[in-house]
């Protein structure tokens, strides 16, 4: 299996830009979670979505940010409009429920520069 | 809430040192509990996982005990490596309903191994 695809690798944009993230998770996998990491806070849960409904959108930090699962092989994450302090690596992870693993399998991240 | 707590770093080593991250949680219910690296420029990894007290998880030489007396799950190592360099979390899951499917991540512990 490819594992968790996320496109692009990286990003630079201007404030106030319209930017897009995507995410193809790992088949069969029915949980999917975005997560920002920065140096000042760490490692952030944004949503997590189960079998395509959004669960938890507790995480995100405004309305600027929205994301969406049209089906269970694609998500995407978009902040409209960008500003500089949504400059982050962004992580999409995916996870099969009740399995025997019982691991989130992270993607490679997405590196936002917004300018 | 849950909550997961881990010392911070960097942390400094020399190669064949001996290697401990503390970890202590808070959580309500009976978690399952893991400790992911994260390598420079990649997403996170699962390392190793406990899901029941006394339950020692092991792999690539690093291992933790679940102490549900001490609510603690410690990473060691007992020589350590160049390429052990990396960010180490620790992270809970609490078994039931949707928000099992959720993890509580801890700060991260950059670790640092010198020839």
């Amino acid at each position: 299996d490819a594992g968790v695809i996320q496109s692009p690798r990286h990003e630079v944009t201007e404030m106030g830009q319209e930017v897009t993230l995507r995410c193809k998770p790992i088949s069969g996998h029915n949980s999917l979670f975005w997560y920002r990491q920065t140096m000042m806070r760490g490692l952030e849960l944004l949503i997590y979505f189960n079998n395509n409904v959004p669960i938890d959108d507790s995480g995100m930090p405004e309305d600027r940010f929205s994301a969406k699962m049209p089906n269970a092989s694609f998500s995407t994450l978009k902040i409209q409009p960008s500003e500089p302090r949504d400059s982050a690596v962004y992580f999409c992870a995916s996870r099969e429920d009740y399995a025997s693993t019982d691991t989130q399998y992270f993607g490679p991240g997405t590196r936002l520069t917004v300018l | 809430g849950d909550s997961v707590t881990q010392m911070e770093g960097p942390v400094t080593l020399s190669e064949e040192a001996f290697l401990t991250i503390n970890c202590t949680y808070t959580a309500t219910g009976y978690p399952s509990l893991f400790w992911y690296v994260q390598y420079p420029g990649e997403g996170l990894q699962l390392l190793l996982k406990a899901t029941k007290a006394d339950d020692k998880g092991s792999n690539k030489g690093f291992e933790a005990t679940y102490r549900k007396e001490t609510t603690s799950f410690h990473l060691e190592k007992g020589s350590v490596q160049v390429s052990d360099s990396a960010v180490y979390f620790c992270a809970l899951r609490v078994r039931e309903g949707a928000a099992g499917n959720k993890l509580t991540f801890g700060g991260g512990t950059r670790v640092l191994v010198k020839p």
